[in-house]
């Protein structure tokens, strides 16, 4: 079945530094991808998303492309803040219409940015 | 646009007892899923609502369950609540087509002693 799966954190950057957080999937057919942020006690926020092969992502300074040849979905920032202190997660949608709202997601990258 | 809001944010039940949250998602979103986060197991999916049917459900025991009404608000229901059931439940809104992203609530933080 289809999966997700990321790089293992706690990843601790100072600020400034340059970021990459790894994910890679498994899929057949088309999904879309997505990177979602949590912050301590709240609910995922969507951070950006590519519905296609080669689609770059991007907001609030953090980019991420969608690489059908390698299955990856990489997220990467080149200068981090501390307010980016969260836990990112890895997702992909369901491809058939009855899979619309589920999603799989990896199981999260603990960011921990230093002054 | 208003978000998806979920309540109560918090909720400690005992063991044996059930518990019911609530989910109201986004305007003219037709599908909600249900999340069930804990620092083991990550983001594991519970079920999917869409115009009032379950169309979709995860690996989870038959004590847990939903249902959604004619507005696309959504319920979840846990019964005989277990100590191993303490998590943050999350709700997402959706159209509900294929790759399409979602939009999650804060979450109902469940403790269960």
């Amino acid at each position: 079945g289809n999966s997700v799966t990321q790089m293992e954190g706690p990843v601790t950057l100072s600020e400034e530094a340059f970021l990459t957080i790894n994910c890679t999937y498994t899929a057949t057919g088309y999904p879309s991808l997505f990177w979602y942020v949590q912050y301590p006690g709240e609910g995922l926020q969507l951070l950006l998303k590519a519905t296609k092969a080669d689609d770059k992502g991007s907001n609030k300074g953090f980019e991420a492309t969608y690489r059908k040849e390698t299955t990856s979905f990489h997220l990467e920032k080149g200068s981090v803040q501390v307010s980016d202190s969260a836990v990112y997660f890895c997702a992909l949608s369901g491809e058939s219409g009855n899979q619309g709202g589920k999603l799989i997601f990896g199981q999260g990258t603990e960011l921990s940015v230093k002054p | 646009k208003a978000g998806v809001t979920q309540t109560p944010r918090y909720l400690i039940k005992t063991r044996g007892q059930q518990v019911t949250l609530s989910c109201s998602p986004i305007s003219g979103h037709r599908s909600v899923s249900w999340y069930q986060q804990t620092p083991g197991q990550g983001l594991q999916f519970l079920f999917e609502y869409f115009s009032e049917t379950q169309r979709n459900k995860g690996n989870f025991p038959g004590r847990f369950s939903g249902r959604q009404f004619s507005n696309s608000r959504s319920e979840m229901n846990v019964s005989t609540l277990e100590l191993g059931d303490s998590a943050l439940y999350l709700c997402a809104s959706s159209s509900g087509q294929k790759n399409t992203e979602a939009f999650f609530g804060q979450g109902t933080r469940l403790t269960v002693v």
